[in-house]
């Protein structure tokens, strides 16, 4: 019973332009949710993150938009450089849990 | 500083063996995570220390599975009777002292494969 969903196992997106990746989550009890970018070989890393009382945090590049009532989250990278090629999770937590549920994965790949 | 490492970075067994993988968190690092993540999918919750103590232990898939943070540094996730299935890669994370806005470190990972 995946609990976090990232439909879209991959994207193409030209260099330049915004790359969107989105994530849906089934529990309304998450209240933090978490992007992580991973390369080949190495582990996930951090990437940005937002709770549940904002609706949009940005980070440079990167934004965050959380849509409760839809329980969708999305991160947009504008613009897309070619070192943004990586897997991407989105990955959720419950206030009362440390641990983290990950969604599936998206690999991003940009085109120069 | 020095990241989260994890040793070896490959493991080759044979069904039936036991393994032992191991993990050392960023130095001064409370919170210690097993994670698994089989392919094609997103890293699986396995286990959570804080300090010394197993505070959420309820990802280990079943009672082959165990491991320990004598100490509160290192930690060793033991599987043991190793079947095909457990074949994955194993990352470990560590965090400051937890709290809702925190951020996991994670290591590399051990890739275990089961023959």
């Amino acid at each position: 019973d995946q609990q976090v969903k990232q439909n879209s196992p991959s994207l193409s997106v030209q260099e330049g332009r915004i790359s969107i990746l989105n994530c849906d989550y089934t529990n309304s009890m998450f209240d933090y949710f978490l992007w992580y970018k991973k390369y080949p070989a190495e582990g996930p890393t951090f990437l940005i993150s937002i709770s549940s009382i904002k609706d949009k945090n940005e980070d440079g590049r990167f934004t965050v938009f959380l849509n409760k009532s839809a329980k969708h989250l999305s991160l947009h990278i504008v613009p897309s450089q070619p070192g943004d090629s990586a897997v991407y999770f989105c990955a959720v937590r419950s206030g009362g849990a440390q641990k983290l549920v990950f969604g599936q994965g998206t690999r991003l790949t940009i085109n120069p | 500083g020095a990241g989260v490492s994890q040793t070896p970075s490959n493991k080759v067994t044979e069904k039936g063996k036991y393994v032992e993988l191991r993990c050392d968190p960023i130095s001064g690092h409370t919170a210690l995570y097993w994670y698994r993540q089989s392919l094609g999918q997103g890293p699986e919750f396995l286990i959570y220390f804080q300090g010394t103590g197993a505070a959420d232990d309820s990802g280990l898939p079943n009672d082959r599975f165990f491991a320990v943070r004598p100490e509160g540094s290192v930690s060793t996730l033991k599987i043991q009777r190793t079947e095909r299935g457990d074949s994955a890669v194993y990352l470990c994370a560590s965090s400051t002292t937890p709290g809702l806005a925190h951020e996991q470190f994670f290591g590399p990972g051990t890739r275990l494969t089961v023959l």
